[in-house]
């Protein structure tokens, strides 16, 4: 069993509706990650955060440490957020060594 | 240009070749990592290195040779390159141990 699993696997829009990304895991972390990873490969980190939310333009992350819960949410949605979003767990154990979820492919039409 | 570059950026070679993919970084990083990434299960860790000259598996070592002469560079080193081992590569760092991490562009490497 994979500690981390995003949900859902694969989200469509239309440009400008609200998404939610979830991640949920189920180890002891020290803090939680989430990148962004564009057609062509690039990754990105988007955010880290170990308690509360935190917020960067359109971007909104929250983590929920006691339901052992995040969530990524982009509000007014736009086709350039079309992008893998990544979910990874810092678990403190071994400096660097994050454990990743799988992605959710998200496709935002015009 | 400052940042964390990799080469090449593609490469194809043979069963049993030796392929050496680079990662450069010019934040005087300490903390630097070699990823790779394959369909069905994201992103695994396959060495890091805390320093110059301290380098340590990750979840999966088996196949690669790294090392770390310099802060800057951060090379993985497939010694007898088998088709398992296609797959896209990432290179990243970190100021520290725990914080944010930066990432190369990816090096995909084909191994027929």
């Amino acid at each position: 069993k994979n500690e981390v699993e995003q949900s859902p696997q694969n989200l469509t829009a239309q440009e400008g509706e609200f998404i939610t990304i979830n991640c949920s895991y189920s180890v002891g972390i020290s803090a939680l990650h989430w990148l962004q990873q564009h057609p062509g490969g690039g990754i990105v980190s988007l955010f880290m955060l170990s308690s509360g939310k935190k917020k960067h333009g359109r971007l909104i992350a929250t983590i929920n440490i006691q339901e052992k819960h995040s969530s990524l949410h982009i509000t007014a949605s736009h086709p350039r957020d079309s992008a893998v979003y990544i979910c990874a767990l810092d678990r403190g154990s071994t400096l660097g060594r994050l454990y990743f979820g799988r992605g959710t492919q998200l496709t935002v039409w015009p | 240009d400052a940042g964390i570059t990799q080469s090449p950026r593609y490469k194809i070679t043979e069963t049993g070749r030796q392929v050496t993919l680079m990662c450069h970084q010019t934040w005087s990083h300490s903390y630097m990592f070699w990823y790779r990434q394959d369909l069905g299960h994201g992103l695994r860790l396959i060495y890091y290195s805390a320093a110059a000259d301290i380098t340590d598996k990750g979840e999966v070592p088996d196949g690669y040779v790294v090392s770390r002469s310099k802060t800057e560079n951060f090379p993985l080193t497939l010694e007898s390159a088998t088709r398992s081992q296609t797959s896209v590569y990432f290179c990243a760092s970190s100021g520290s141990g725990a914080g944010e991490l930066f990432f190369g562009e990816g090096s995909r490497l084909t191994v027929l």
